[in-house]
């Protein structure tokens, strides 16, 4: 069973759509997350959800918004794409307060937009 | 300034050799430190944990932290083709708090 599963794991869409991308977990954390990964590999924060609540909030566009229906699962929704807007896309979960720094990733979404 | 500093690579070595991989940082807050392993593809996934400064070892990894110098360091011994991968230090100021992850470095062990 996979731990913290996205879909899709692939998207290729053009400038000004619009796309979702689904998370679920089921390692029963409490905390979830959105990372991105830009092409030279730097990995970075852009949302944390604790229980549903919106806990951290970086510099992102308001075109990203993230929704949590449940626990288990947190989506990302990306309004208007641009180019810049490419990009891996990780999905993370961990315990809330996490003792040992572990986040379980996701294997990630590509994105790419033309 | 980025808060924390990774030297991209790519590095090459040839199997067995020892690997030292290497992360500063500005910010004096941190004091939770990791090491994350990203295999092509995939996710990254914890490889080490150290909290404030010392040593760590699991096997053939060694983490180090120095919080005078503002720098860690993550020592592979008798390093493997499986060892292949990008290697991304994170460090958080608190427990439970953001991680944040440097640029993540290359490294291809040849056999």
């Amino acid at each position: 069973d996979t731990a913290v599963s996205q879909t899709p794991k692939y998207l290729v869409t053009q400038m000004g759509n619009d796309k979702s991308i689904k998370c679920e977990q089921n390692l029963g954390h409490d905390t979830m997350y959105w990372y991105k990964q830009d092409s030279k590999k730097f990995l970075k924060i852009m949302f944390s959800y604790n229980n549903k609540e919106l806990i951290i909030n970086e510099t992102v566009p308001n075109r990203f918004s993230p929704k949590s229906p449940d626990k288990a699962h947190l989506n990302l929704h990306i309004n208007s794409l641009e180019l810049g807007d490419s990009a891996v896309y990780f999905c993370a979960s961990s315990q809330e307060g996490w003792d040992t720094g572990e986040l379980f990733f996701g294997e990630g979404s590509r994105l790419t937009v033309l | 300034q980025k808060e924390v500093e990774q030297d991209p690579g790519p590095l090459s070595v040839p199997e067995g050799a020892i690997v030292s991989l290497n992360c500063t940082y500005s910010n004096s807050a941190f004091q939770y430190f990791m090491w994350y392993r990203q295999y092509s593809r995939k996710g990254p996934e914890l490889l080490m944990y150290t909290y404030s400064s010392g040593n760590k070892e699991d096997g053939r990894f060694t983490a180090q932290v120095d919080k005078s110098s503002k720098y860690i360091s993550l020592f592979i011994r008798d390093s493997q083709p499986s060892d292949s991968a990008t290697y991304l230090c994170a460090m958080s100021r608190y427990q439970g708090g953001k991680l944040i992850f440097g640029q993540g470095t290359e490294l291809s062990v040849k056999p």
